[in-house]
């Protein structure tokens, strides 16, 4: 049971447009959200997380924007440049107790930016 | 710098052989976990410790086990390699203390190979 959810494998976008991935929730438990972004043969790296008291969190080129209704995160990086191009993974966490400190991850979206 | 390191980053085994994935870190973090990371499963939670001699299961934890020794070492141990267990294996570990904020820091990984 996938509780979080990137239902596209890959996105392409060409150098200097916006960049949205999309994901989805099902435990409304969650109440942490974080975006990670991996390079090939290297660890994951954290982007920009949420609180599920906010809606909105920027972060230079990366905004993350989550509908808590719709259990429904997005990130949009502006502009997007080639070295941009990496595996993104959404991932949440749950409120302390036997989940803390534990994420649970999605699939991941492959983004690929043309020049 | 602090830096969490796996080793070893490539290795190849036969089914049935026992195998050991080393990561020390240098942030005397409190928690590490392991992940595995497989096309179309994004990570998944293997296992995972809060501190020494605490060991926790994660959802994927059968065929393998871990033990906290020390703040720095936690490593995974294969008991009977399965093909099932070829995959990319990260490390990763966060701060215990206080308010948790999500970000886990990883390791670059170690792909492991069962024939």
């Amino acid at each position: 049971d996938q509780q979080v959810k990137q239902n596209s494998p890959s996105l392409s976008v060409q150098e200097g447009r916006i960049s949205i991935l999309n994901c989805d929730y099902t435990n409304s438990m969650f109440d942490y959200f974080l975006w990670y972004k991996k390079y090939p043969a290297e660890g994951p790296t954290f982007l920009i997380s949420i609180s599920s008291i906010k809606d909105k969190n920027e972060d230079g080129r990366f905004t993350v924007f989550l509908n808590k209704s719709a259990k429904h995160l997005s990130l949009h990086i502006v502009p997007s440049p080639p070295g941009d191009s990496a595996v993104y993974f959404c991932a949440a966490s749950a409120p302390g107790g036997t989940s803390y400190g534990k994420l649970t991850f999605g699939q991941g979206t492959i983004l690929t930016v043309h020049p | 710098d602090a830096e969490i390191t796996q080793s070893p980053r490539h290795k190849i085994t036969e089914t049935g052989r026992q195998v050991t994935l080393a990561c020390h870190q240098t942030w005397n973090h409190n928690n590490m976990f392991w992940y595995r990371q497989d096309l179309g499963h994004g990570l998944r939670l293997i296992h995972y410790s809060y501190g020494v001699q605490d060991t926790n299961k994660g959802e994927v934890s059968d065929g393998y086990s871990v033990s906290r020794s020390n703040t720095e070492d936690l490593p995974l141990t294969l008991e009977s390699a399965a093909s099932s267990q070829t995959s990319v294996y990260f490390c990763a570990s966060s701060e215990g203390s206080g308010s948790f904020t999500g970000e886990l820091f990883f390791g670059e990984g170690s792909r492991l190979t069962v024939l």
